[in-house]
Order: C-alpha cells, then sequence, then structure tokens
C-alpha cells in the first residue's frame, strides 16, 4: 500500500514568517494529494489540495506544490497568524479509484509565535 | 442532523466490553471511514465503506467490525475491548466512491480502555 512520510513532526516560527511542511509517498498510482488542519481539541478540516495534472495551487496565504517525478508536495504558510497554529497531516490517494482511500502522514504541530 | 455526527462524545470502558461508536452522516454521501488518531501516528484507516452494504478493512482493523446497513449509518464496534485501543476515533464520510472528494470529518469519540 501507499507510505506518506511527513517533515518535521514539529515547527515553531515567528509570526509573519513563512512555514514549509514536506511529505513524500511511495506508490507512484497516487494522484490526489489533500492537506487538513485540526486545531486543538477539534476535527481535521480540508484546507488546500491538489491533483497529479497540477504543479502548484494557491488559496490566499496557502500554497501547495507537487513533484510527481520526485514524488513529495509540500505546503506553504506565508505571513503566518497565531490562528494557524495547529496539526497538519498531508494525505494521498488513487484519485478516481474506486477506493478513495486517503493514507495520512504523522501529522506536523506548527506553533505561531506573537 | 447537519453535517456527520459521533455519539458518544466520550466513553470509558472497562477491559473486556463491548462498545459501539456510532456515525450518522445526511449528506447523502456514499462512502464512509472510521480512523483512529494517536499521538504521533497521525490517523489511520480501520475500516471503509464505499457505498451502502459493502465495506473493507484498513490499516488497522483487527478488534473492530463494521457495518453499512444503509447510506447514513457506519457503526463501529469494539467485540472486546482491550487497553491498546485507547485512541480518539474519527469517523468521515465522502461523496463519490472515488478519490477528488472531501472527507468530511465527525467531532470525535474519545475511547478509554481500563
Amino acid at each position: 500500500g501507499e507510505n506518506v512520510e511527513q517533515h518535521p513532526s514539529t515547527l515553531s516560527v515567528q509570526e509573519g514568517d513563512s512555514a514549509v511542511i514536506k511529505c513524500t509517498y511511495s506508490d507512484s498510482a497516487s494522484n490526489y494529494f489533500p492537506w487538513y488542519k485540526q486545531e486543538l481539541g477539534k476535527r481535521p478540516q480540508l484546507i488546500i489540495d491538489i491533483r497529479s495534472n497540477v504543479g502548484e495551487k494557491k488559496d490566499q496565504r496557502i500554497a501547495v506544490t507537487l513533484n510527481k517525478t520526485a514524488k513529495h508536495f509540500s505546503l506553504h504558510i506565508t505571513e503566518t497568524q497565531p490562528e494557524d497554529s495547529a496539526v497538519y497531516f498531508c494525505a494521498a490517494s488513487m484519485g478516481g479509484s474506486t477506493l478513495g482511500r486517503l493514507y495520512f502522514g504523522r501529522g506536523t504541530q506548527l506553533t505561531v509565535w506573537p | 442532523i447537519a453535517g456527520i455526527t459521533q455519539a458518544p462524545t466520550s466513553q470509558i470502558l472497562a477491559a473486556g466490553r463491548r462498545m459501539t461508536l456510532r456515525c450518522t452522516q445526511d449528506m447523502r454521501h456514499n462512502a464512509m471511514y472510521w480512523y483512529r488518531q494517536d499521538l504521533g501516528l497521525g490517523l489511520r484507516l480501520i475500516h471503509y465503506s464505499n457505498t451502502a452494504g459493502t465495506t473493507g478493512k484498513g490499516e488497522v482493523p483487527d478488534g473492530y467490525s463494521v457495518s453499512r446497513a444503509n447510506t447514513d449509518d457506519f457503526p463501529l464496534t469494539l467485540a472486546s475491548a482491550v487497553p491498546s485501543q485507547t485512541s480518539v476515533y474519527f469517523c468521515a464520510s465522502s461523496p463519490g466512491q472515488g478519490a477528488y472528494n472531501e472527507q468530511f470529518f465527525g467531532p470525535g469519540t474519545r475511547l478509554t480502555v481500563l
């Protein structure tokens, strides 16, 4: 099955700085890569996703890049704010398949200091 | 009901007891999933169902069973609870059988097995 590795496990940044979280995956058939944000005590929520036919996608301060050749994808958060503090999970899936299963990384605890 | 709900919110259970975690969604989603979340291990898939009447095993299915008698409900049963099943359990659903579909998570059930 798919194996998704996520780094770093913890990340601390100063407010206003950028944060980057990186993930690698093992199955070249994977072609859908969502990112979820989980605030303390809350449920995971989708913040951005990318399909393999796109190299980069942006949504305001959040962007995701994908390198299919190297099998890695990254989440970039610019101008970080204290409310960005949360655990972030990357995931991979074979989009369009009958399974639709997501394989998650182990998460990154992001702390933004004011 | 709006979205996806889980019950109970939390539970303390004696080892060896049987327990069913409930999950209900009113979005008419075809696919439903059960994950467990443990510190440092991310979200691991226990069982899934692509459509009513079908179920499949995820990464960590041992000790758990599921059923999908209708579209809305996807209960998870622990036949004889053990302390290693202490975890936070999340139910999720997605619109279609394939990927490219956002998975919506329930609020979670915190289970402690003593």
